[in-house]
Order: C-alpha cells, then structure tokens, then sequence
C-alpha cells in the first residue's frame, strides 16, 4: 500500500524559503509515474504546485515557476518542494501526492504551513 | 491557468441524486478527457472519486459518476448518503505536465 508522508517546518518567516520533504513508502520512486506538490490555503480550494518526474524532469504552476523548485532523491524514496520569498499568501496545509499520468491517486496527510514573523 | 468554474454549494436529501458542474476552457476540460474528482472531507486530504472523465478507482461506489460536454465536466452523485457531505473538487490536465483544479463544491446533506 503506496502511502506518501509529509514533513517540514511549520513557521517560515516572510521573504525565507520554504522547504517540505515527501517521504514514500510501499512503492520505489525509481519505479515510475509523477510526483506532486499541490496547497490549499486555508478555507480555499485546492492549487496545483508543481510536478516532478523520477527521472528529474520539472513541471510548474506558471504563477508559481520564479519561486519554486521541486527534487527527487531516489535513494532515500522522496521529493522535496522549495518555495523561496515566502508572504502571508503562501499560508497554506501542502500536500503531496502521486500522480498516475493524469490524476492524482495517492495523497499524503498533508501539513500546515503558516508565514508570519 | 484560471481556475476551473464550480458551484459554492450543491446539496440534496438522502437518496436523492445531485450533479456538480466544471467549466474550463477549450485548452483544459475541452482538449483532453483528463479531467478527475476529488471529495474532501474536513481536516482530511483529498480522496480521488473519478478519473480519466468516467472512471471510478476500485472502492468508490459507483453512486459516484462523472461525463463531459465540450468544456463542462460534471459530477453526479446518486442516491445520497450522509457521509457524501463533503467539498469536491475537479481537475483537469491543461497539456505540458500542468493541471488546474475547480474551485470547489461544498455538497450538504439535508
């Protein structure tokens, strides 16, 4: 069973960067598919972040591409996400996910994300 | 990327049938049959409910059924039950590995 794990701080100050690591078990990255970062701030819908293929090809949201960047760490089965110059705006739970060509079939939890001083 | 077009709120009695719409754009919801839906229940992350337009992933009751029509994507859910009140939401591939959700439907249970 494919499970997906956030982790990562909590509180980042703003113009800092965040950065948050997606920790999968019961699948090996190396194995295939995408994966991805999509936010929800709070009491809004859902945002697409970016995606990430094993092999290390980047895809991004287009209002996000000059802030973000998305890795992949094969050896230890995770992904990470970085958003630098971090505002209020980027409060936000982020979750992970598993996307299976065209849809995203395995979520993390997700964590909470809060940027204040 | 604008976000695909949802109603606030949709809401039914129990088994009855309700339908959420989703519109795009003829670069999104109308050029591919790659749109998904997700329920979301409060403080939970979402669920994958439907795929590839029509498809149910194995464990979704087939209550839950999805169709298009040019840039309109849509969701019904049949016979209702008290644990579909949920928000749900739509995505859809939008070509270059890039994806725009809808945005949102809170579905109440009368």
């Amino acid at each position: 069973q494919v499970q997906l794990e956030e982790s990562g701080p909590g509180l980042v100050k703003p113009s800092e960067t965040l950065s948050l690591t997606c920790a999968v078990s019961g699948y090996s990255i190396s194995d295939g598919y995408y994966w991805g970062w999509i936010r929800q701030p709070p009491g809004k819908g859902l945002e697409w972040i970016g995606t990430i293929y094993h092999g290390g090809n980047t895809y991004y949201n287009p209002s996000l591409k000059s802030r973000v960047s998305i890795s992949v760490d094969t050896s230890r089965n995770q992904f990470s996400l970085r958003l630098n110059s971090v505002s209020a705006a980027d409060t936000a739970f982020y979750y992970c996910s598993r996307i299976r060509w065209n849809y995203m079939d395995v979520w993390g939890k997700g964590t909470t994300v809060t940027v204040s001083s | 990327q604008s976000a695909l077009t949802q109603p606030p709120s949709a809401s039914g009695s129990p088994g009855q049938s309700v339908t959420i719409s989703c519109t795009g754009t003829s670069s999104d919801v109308g050029d591919y049959n790659y749109v998904s839906w997700y329920q979301q229940h409060p403080g939970k992350a979402p669920k994958l409910i439907i795929y590839e337009v029509t498809k149910r992933p194995s464990g979704v009751p087939d209550r839950f059924s999805g169709s298009k029509s040019g840039n309109t994507a849509s969701l019904t859910v049949s016979g209702l039950q008290a644990e579909d009140e949920a928000d749900y939401y739509c995505c859809s591939y939008a070509g270059g590995n890039s994806y725009v959700f809808g945005t949102g439907t809170k579905v109440t249970v009368l």
